[in-house]
């Protein structure tokens, strides 16, 4: 079975510092990893996800996550903060014995200071 | 513009007054689902559609069922709905249901049960 662990439910962080958002996973067979992110009143979206190939993946609005499979993690991460990346986040797994299952995180709430 | 719609955005009942959620796509995808999020819990799923008339319980499918007569169209319902079913509850498709499809997400059902 698979599972997700996000570590910290809530980071605060200053506009143009770094964004890390910690995610750790266990699955028995090779992870599928994603996050998704949540605006305020809207639906999920993809922001990258890791299928396979090249570990350190680029997505949307500046964010990347590099998958490390020695620590069971992909965190997330952006080297500058904006306001607008003021949202709530969501790692998730999914594996080749899972077919149409997201198994999610708990989520980590970003709050962007000026 | 390809999107998955939900109806109503925003609902609050009694507790055992059926009602019914709806969600469509129009994206011609063949998997859809169900989850319901809640604070802490990330989200988790509650029933998933491979396709038309099939149909199979997630992680939480107790107090809810579903059906899918037409490929777009996926409602969820609670027959007797009970104050532990207050959520926000979130649809989505993707292409095939593969492990690696990204998920299309609708904008969410709020629903309050008194």
């Amino acid at each position: 079975a698979q599972s997700v662990t996000q570590l910290g439910s809530h980071v605060s962080v200053s506009e143009g510092a770094l964004v890390l958002l910690r995610c750790n996973y266990s699955s028995s067979v090779p992870p599928y990893l994603f996050w998704y992110v949540q605006y305020p009143n809207q639906g999920l979206q993809l922001l990258l996800k890791y299928t396979t190939g090249a570990t350190l993946v680029k997505g949307i609005n500046g964010f990347e996550a590099e998958f490390k499979k020695s620590e069971t993690s992909f965190h997330l991460t952006k080297p500058s903060a904006h306001m607008s990346d003021a949202a709530e986040y969501f790692c998730a797994v999914s594996d080749s014995d899972s077919w149409g299952k997201l198994q999610f995180g708990a989520g980590t709430q970003v709050v962007v200071t000026p | 513009e390809a999107q998955v719609t939900q109806n109503p955005r925003y609902l609050i009942t009694v507790t055992g007054k059926k009602l019914t959620v709806t969600c469509s796509q129009n994206m011609n995808h063949e998997y859809m689902s169900w989850y319901r999020q809640d604070p802490g819990l990330g989200l988790r799923q509650i029933y998933y559609s491979m396709n038309v008339e099939v149909t199979d319980k997630g992680d939480v499918p107790e107090g809810y069922k579903v059906s899918r007569k037409e490929k777009r169209n996926f409602p969820l319902i609670l027959e007797s709905p009970s104050p532990n079913q207050t959520s926000l509850y979130f649809c989505a498709s993707s292409p095939r249901g593969g492990s690696t499809d990204t998920q299309y997400f609708g904008p969410g059902t709020r629903l309050t049960v008194l």
